[in-house]
């Protein structure tokens, strides 16, 4: 099992929708999460960290479930500019060292 | 968010020579900051994990010898690809990772390499 697994979509929805991802993690131990938002032939943006009581921003909202270990994100009311790459990042337990995953390729079609 | 820079945005350079990409953390201090790789279409790679004022840690698979990393002082940290292939080229981004209870990385805007 990879250490941090998302599906690579792409996820085809129209402006306005509702959207989510989940990540998995495979280390029971991991103590930070984060969601990066990457663009084509750009560098990954911090979109949110993902805190364990959850946490909203505006139109995104982040969810951790220790349980079953996976982070979610969800996007509403979709716009055309969230169309992008997002990256589920988990850092090891016990160390600073990130684990990417593949990302999830989000396009929002009008 | 944090700002970090990298120089140069596009380097062109013939086979065998050598590149120096640079970081740096600008408004804060970083005493880890991070080198990848990102080829088409791909994920982003972890090359190594730069220390200030230690040795950099390399992942698997990932040469010290040819990728040089010096980690100076606690707001630059350095990428040297000595003796550069067409198959290096690539595109190389850093990250700094700003202290916190979460440890949030921050990426430079990425270097893109290519090798005639």
């Amino acid at each position: 099992r990879k250490e941090v697994e998302q599906d690579p979509g792409p996820f085809n929805v129209p402006e306005g929708a509702t959207v989510a991802f989940n990540c998995t993690y495979s280390n029971s131990a991991s103590q930070s999460f984060f969601w990066y938002r990457q663009d084509c032939r750009k560098e990954p943006k911090l979109l949110m960290s993902v805190y364990s009581s959850g946490n909203e921003d505006g139109r995104f909202t982040a969810q951790l479930n220790r349980a079953s270990q996976y982070i979610s994100l969800l996007i509403r009311d979709s716009k055309l500019s969230d169309s992008a790459t997002y990256l589920c990042v988990v850092n090891k337990g016990g160390s600073y060292i990130p684990t990417f995953g593949r990302g999830t390729s989000l396009i929002v079609h009008p | 968010g944090a700002v970090v820079s990298q120089h140069p945005s596009r380097v062109i350079c013939k086979s065998g020579t050598s590149v120096k990409i640079e970081c740096r953390s600008l408004d804060f201090q970083a005493t880890t900051m991070f080198w990848y790789r990102q080829f088409p279409k791909k994920s982003l790679m972890l090359m190594a994990t730069s220390n200030e004022g230690s040795k950099a840690t390399y992942e698997q698979g990932v040469e010290k010898d040819k990728f040089l990393i010096n980690h100076a002082s606690l707001t630059l940290s350095t990428l040297t690809v000595t003796s550069a292939h067409p198959e290096d080229s690539s595109f190389y981004i850093c990250s700094a990772s700003r202290e916190s209870i979460y440890n949030e990385q921050f990426f430079g805007p990425g270097t893109r390499l290519t090798v005639l």
